[in-house]
């Protein structure tokens, strides 16, 4: 059974440029966060997708946009890039009314 | 204003002993507690959850107090061992809520 899978593991992109970042859910987990962490820091919500709709937010601009797919895999979109995007872009999985997260590895993004 | 606190500081100890890390909260009401571990350039990993109503959970040689009055969770590895050493997060989720919040982690190395 295959845990939570993201792609791509490392990008880079320069100022202004636009992203797309992928995440295939645990089986059997119909919900979706995203979260974006900083080096040394922890993981900072984005915002969370169920039933094809983005239930909750974190404090993120605009720029930052998601979508869910029929099959629970999601899609993160960052609209022109900044150099403080930088960081790893985590997707975590969990059934509805579970606790637990279960995270995938990470996409690294560099912005230069 | 919201806040979750974990020791910035790394906290070192020696092989066989026990590591106490510490999590305080400030202006939530969780449903529960996480912690999670999490290796440099990895995707964070479930530990162990406790719900509001429990005052204690155990898994193997890992143990999870939480007081709600005090605000606090203390996470403890007994008998810790080299491969123990990673960043360990705390994070809650609060009542009626949908996003979970994570702190900024706590660093462990256990020497030999």
């Amino acid at each position: 059974d295959a845990g939570v899978t993201q792609s791509p593991t490392h990008l880079i992109k320069t100022r202004g440029q636009q992203v797309t970042l992928r995440c295939s859910p645990k089986s059997g987990h119909d919900t979706v966060s995203w979260y974006q962490q900083a080096l040394g820091q922890g993981p900072q919500f984005i915002f969370q997708y169920y039933e094809e709709e983005e239930r909750q937010r974190g404090n993120f601009p605009d720029r930052f946009s998601g979508h869910q797919f029929p099959n629970y895999s999601s899609e993160l979109n960052v609209n022109a890039l900044l150099l403080g995007d930088s960081a790893l872009y985590l997707c975590a999985s969990s059934p509805r009314s579970a606790g637990e997260l279960f995270f995938g590895e990470g996409s690294r993004l560099t912005v230069l | 204003s919201q806040k979750i606190e974990q020791n910035s500081e790394a906290l070192n100890i020696q092989e066989g002993k026990t590591a106490t890390l510490t999590c305080n909260y400030t202006n939530y009401s969780p449903a529960y507690l996480q912690w999670y571990r999490q290796d440099p350039g990895r995707g964070p990993v479930f530990l162990l959850l406790i719900r509001e109503n429990e005052k204690e959970k155990r898994k193997e040689r890992l143990k999870v107090t939480f007081d709600t009055t005090l605000k606090q969770s203390l996470f403890h590895i007994t008998a810790s061992q080299p491969a123990d050493s990673a960043t360990y997060l705390c994070a809650l989720r609060n009542t009626g809520g949908f996003k979970t919040i994570f702190g900024a982690g706590t660093r462990l190395f256990v020497k030999a």
